[in-house]
């Protein structure tokens, strides 16, 4: 089945330390995005990548990085520097382009914890 | 800057009834406008999305209206079930060179009694 994996489902995280949330799609998109979710809030874009080893930063970047080595793959890493990670993150991606069928997919989410 | 306001933030609807959540926007350069519904611990799904050339859109039991001069939109649910349930979130794309940047409402948790 096509989709996006995110991965872990939970995660826990000491204050000091930096970690990395996977995000893989077989949908063969071109553009993928990290969102954040805080209740209340809505989605907030943190990075995105249309093309491999290209990304730009979106409306909240600081303290998260990101890399895109391969078109599957799009990892996020909240370091130390986040001041309060904890928070819902949200993958997506999808083609590019302006039609109606480029539509953003999103993962089911990773639900950090800083503990 | 919140760029999309999103109203209710929950709504209560007995099933069988309407429910109705309200969106605005600001900025000129959205180009589409979709709504995403998600359930608890779960990821955005798209339920419905409109242009802006276009007044009404209705899939199903799920219609939006679109006021493009007075740069608002709607989500009406028909004949509301338990199984609507949900958080819903309006949105709207701007386009970066290619890549769809979407801006969100801050959600709407919509219960349907039975």
């Amino acid at each position: 089945d096509g989709g996006i994996t995110q991965s872990p489902k939970y995660l826990f995280r000491k204050e000091g330390q930096n970690v990395t949330l996977s995000c893989e799609q077989n949908l063969n998109h071109d553009a993928m995005y990290w969102y954040r979710q805080d209740p209340g809030q809505g989605l907030r874009l943190i990075y995105y990548s249309q093309i491999v080893n290209d990304f730009q930063k979106g409306d909240i970047a600081e303290g998260y990085s990101v890399s895109r080595e391969k078109k599957e793959s799009f990892p996020l890493t909240v370091t130390s520097a986040q001041k309060n990670p904890t928070a819902f993150y949200l993958c997506a991606s999808s083609k590019q382009g302006a039609s109606e069928n480029t539509e953003a997919f999103f993962g089911q989410g990773t639900r950090l914890t800083v503990v | 800057q919140q760029q999309v306001k999103q109203s209710p933030q929950s709504l209560i609807v007995q099933k069988g009834g309407i429910s109705i959540i309200n969106c605005a926007y600001e900025n000129t350069a959205f180009d589409y406008f979709p709504w995403y519904q998600q359930f608890p611990g779960k990821g955005p799904a798209l339920l419905i999305a409109i242009r802006p050339d276009v007044s009404e859109k209705k899939e199903g039991r799920f219609t939006i209206s679109f006021n493009k001069s007075a740069k608002q939109f709607s989500l009406h649910i028909m004949d509301s079930q338990p199984g609507d349930s949900a958080t819903y979130f309006c949105a709207a794309r701007r386009l970066i060179q290619g890549a769809q940047k979407l801006v969100f409402g801050q959600g709407t948790r919509l219960t349907i009694n039975p």
